[in-house]
C-alpha cells in the first residue's frame, strides 16, 4: 500500500519570505499523481497544485511550485512571497493513476505566516 | 454551479442513533467518495463509487453504509453511531479525462457522537 509522509508537523514563516514543505511517499507504481491541498481554519479542502508522475517538469501555480524528485520519491511544496492568507494546514496526497476515487494523505503540516 | 454540497454541516448524535450524511454534486462526475478526518491525521477513505449502482469499501468502512442510485447523490449512513465516529466527514467527486483530473471536496460535515 502507498504511504505518504510529512515530517514537519508545524512550520512558521515571516510574511513575504519563502518556505518549503516536505513530503515523501512510498509506491511501487510508475503512473500516479501527487497533490498539495490547503485546509484553512474553515476546514475546506482547497487544491493548491498537482503533479503527474510522467511529467519531468515541476508544476507551478503562481506563488506555489513543487520540487518533484521521482527517483527519491520526494514532492516538496515551495511557497514564495508568503501571505497571511497562506496560514493553513497543508496536506500532501498521492493518487494511483488507475483509481480516480482514492487519495492517500499525509498527516499534514500546519503553516503559520507571521506578520 | 454549486459543486459538491454536503448536509448537514453540524450534527450531534447519541450513541446508538443512526443518521445519513447527504452529498450531492452537480458536475456529472463519475466518481464519488467519502473521507473522514480525525485530529492529527489526514483524510482517510471510507467508501467510494465509480458510477451509479457501483460502490466499494475504502480504508475505514466499518460502521458505514453507502449507496449510489443516481450520478448526483452519494449518501453516507451511520448505522449505530459510536463515539469513535466523531470526526469531520468530507464528500468528494472527480472525473477522468485524457489530460488528468481533479478531485473536488465538499465543505465538510462535523459529527459529534456523545
Amino acid at each position: 500500500a502507498q504511504t505518504v509522509t510529512q515530517s514537519q508537523p508545524e512550520m512558521s514563516v515571516q510574511e513575504a519570505e519563502t518556505v518549503t514543505l516536505s513530503c515523501t511517499y512510498d509506491t511501487s507504481e510508475n503512473n500516479y499523481y501527487l497533490f498539495w491541498y490547503k485546509q484553512p481554519p474553515s476546514r475546506q479542502m482547497i487544491l493548491v497544485i498537482r503533479q503527474e508522475a510522467y511529467k519531468q517538469q515541476n508544476a507551478t501555480e503562481n506563488r506555489f511550485s513543487v520540487n518533484f524528485q521521482k527517483a527519491a520519491k520526494s514532492f516538496s511544496l515551495k511557497i514564495s512571497d508568503s501571505q497571511l492568507g497562506d496560514t493553513a494546514m497543508y496536506f500532501c496526497a498521492y493518487n494511483s493513476g488507475g483509481s480516480n476515487y482514492k487519495l492517500t494523505f499525509g498527516k499534514g503540516t500546519l503553516l503559520t505566516v507571521n506578520p | 454551479n454549486a459543486g459538491v454540497t454536503q448536509t448537514p454541516k453540524f450534527q450531534v448524535l447519541k450513541t446508538g442513533q443512526s443518521m445519513t450524511l447527504q452529498c450531492a454534486q452537480d458536475m456529472n462526475h463519475e466518481y464519488m467518495s467519502w473521507y473522514r478526518q480525525d485530529p492529527g491525521m489526514g483524510l482517510r477513505l471510507i467508501h467510494y463509487s465509480v458510477g451509479a449502482g457501483i460502490t466499494d469499501q475504502g480504508e475505514v468502512p466499518n460502521g458505514y453504509n453507502v449507496s449510489r442510485s443516481t450520478t448526483e447523490d452519494f449518501p453516507l449512513r451511520l448505522l449505530s453511531a459510536a463515539p469513535s465516529q466523531t470526526s469531520v466527514y468530507f464528500c468528494a467527486s472527480s472525473y477522468s479525462t485524457g489530460g488528468g483530473y481533479t478531485i473536488y471536496f465538499g465543505e465538510g460535515s462535523w459529527l459529534t457522537v456523545v
